[in-house]
């Protein structure tokens, strides 16, 4: 199956600065990677995603890029603010037709995104 | 359009007794989905269900059972709680037919579930 590995746990950035999370995949089946964002005692949300066939995606302060030969996908915050602070998970997903259940994601164990004021 | 919705939102339960958590959705998706989440665990899948009538094992499915009756919903059922499930358990639904594969999934906002 797939396994995930996120870092950091824990990430303290000044307000205005910019924000890396790091994950790493273990099996070249999987093609999709979303990024979830969980407030204190609230569902998770997906904020970006990115495909296998691309390289880098961005919304906004928000962007994403993947490396499928080396097997690892970042998430970037630029400018970052006080309402970023959150909790970020990645995921990856192996395809059904790959072998995966019901496309189903495994996840990182996230990273504690702090900004400081 | 509600999107996905769990209930109950919290729960206190003695070891032993047995309980049932229900997730619908309104959005006609096929895959449902079962995750707990720990404290740094992330979220493990627990079983899911790619349609009305089928259920599968995830990661972590013991100690639990599931049933698809209907479409929409998709139940979860804790025969003799055990302290060790005491976790906040999320509910996720994903993919409509006929709009490609990659879709993402959409999350509940859980259900707090604590065994004494």
């Amino acid at each position: 199956g797939e396994n995930v590995e996120q870092h950091p746990s824990t990430l303290s950035v000044q307000e205005g600065d910019s924000a890396v999370i790091k994950c790493t995949y273990s099996d070249s089946a999987s093609n999709y990677f979303p990024w979830y964002k969980q407030e204190l005692g609230k569902r998770p949300q997906l904020i970006i995603d990115i495909r296998s066939n691309v390289g880098e995606k961005k919304d906004q302060r928000i962007a994403v890029t993947l490396n499928k030969t080396a097997k690892h996908f970042s998430l970037h915050i630029t400018e970052t603010q006080p309402e970023d602070s959150a909790v970020y998970f990645c995921a990856a997903r192996i395809p059904s037709y790959s072998g995966g259940g019901a496309d189903g994601l495994t996840f990182g164990k996230g990273t504690h995104l702090i900004i400081q004021p | 359009n509600a999107g996905v919705t769990q209930t109950p939102k919290f729960r206190v339960l003695k070891t032993g007794q047995s309980m049932t958590l229900l997730c619908a959705q309104d959005m006609n998706h096929e895959y449902m989905y079962w995750y707990r989440q720990d404290p740094g665990m992330g979220l493990r899948l627990i079983h899911y269900s790619v349609g009305e009538g089928t259920t599968a094992k995830g990661e972590v499915p013991d100690g639990y059972n599931v049933s698809r009756l209907k479409k929409q919903n998709f139940l979860l059922g804790l025969e003799s709680a055990a302290p060790s499930q005491t976790s906040v358990y999320f509910c996720a639904s994903s993919y409509t037919p006929g709009r490609g594969n990659d879709q993402p999934q959409h999350f509940g906002d859980g259900t707090r579930l604590s065994i004494l």
